[in-house]
């Protein structure tokens, strides 16, 4: 059971270049979500999603997309990267059912904007 | 002002020490608390759910004090593999999660 599966570990990209970060989790989980963590600042949640075909803003969206087409996949975009998007980044799942157990994380995405 | 706050430390103990952390949070409807541990370039994993109640898992003791709105992790006799960042997370009605910054521990020998 590989639970949440993050791609890629690690990134460099030059200011203004676009890529997309893959979250996918084999629980059936309803819930995903995307956080950024940076020093002394914690995690913030950058989008989140309740189900198939849903999405909602978190605490920090600005120059995120993101998409649900399938449950199991939440995809994460940045279309003009820039040097404050530099972070790691974890995608995170839960259900109902779940939601007292807290959150099964992926192992992170390292991402230098340069 | 913050949903959670926590002393970043760093809290420096010898093994064999107990250690407690505490966390305070600002919404009185918060619903579920629980204790994250987060080693060093790595991903935050589930410590302990925080029950009313108080609730207990081997040396670790976690407590929620609804009417002071805070949680604490008391860790008793320190392993060397104790340290890490312990993160504070409370959730919402709206099942959000909300953490803390984080209290680092460093477990001396």
């Amino acid at each position: 059971n590989a639970g949440v599966t993050q791609t890629p570990k690690f990134r460099v990209l030059k200011t203004g270049q676009s890529m997309t970060l893959l979250c996918a989790q084999d629980m059936n989980h309803e819930y995903m979500y995307w956080y950024r963590q940076d020093p002394g600042m914690g995690l913030r949640l950058i989008h989140y999603s309740v189900g198939e075909g849903t999405t909602a803003k978190g605490e920090v969206p600005d120059g995120y997309n993101v998409s649900r087409l399938k449950k199991q996949n939440f995809l994460l975009g940045l279309e003009s990267a820039a040097p404050s998007q530099t972070s790691v980044y974890f995608c995170a799942s839960n259900d109902r059912d779940s939601a007292g157990y807290g959150y099964t994380f992926g192992s992170g995405t390292r991402l230098t904007v340069v | 002002r913050k949903e959670v706050e926590q002393d970043p430390g760093p809290f420096n103990v010898p093994e064999g020490a107990t250690v407690a952390f505490n966390c305070t949070y600002s919404n009185s409807a918060s619903q579920s608390f629980f204790w994250y541990r987060q080693d060093c370039r790595k991903e935050p994993k589930l410590l302990m759910s925080v029950y009313s109640s108080g609730n207990e898992d081997g040396r670790f003791t976690a407590q929620l004090n609804r009417a002071s709105q805070y949680i604490s992790l008391l860790i008793r006799d320190s392993k060397l593999s104790d340290s890490a960042t312990y993160l504070c997370v409370v959730t919402n009605t709206g099942n959000q999660f909300y953490f803390g910054t984080g209290t680092s521990l460093t477990v001396i020998p």
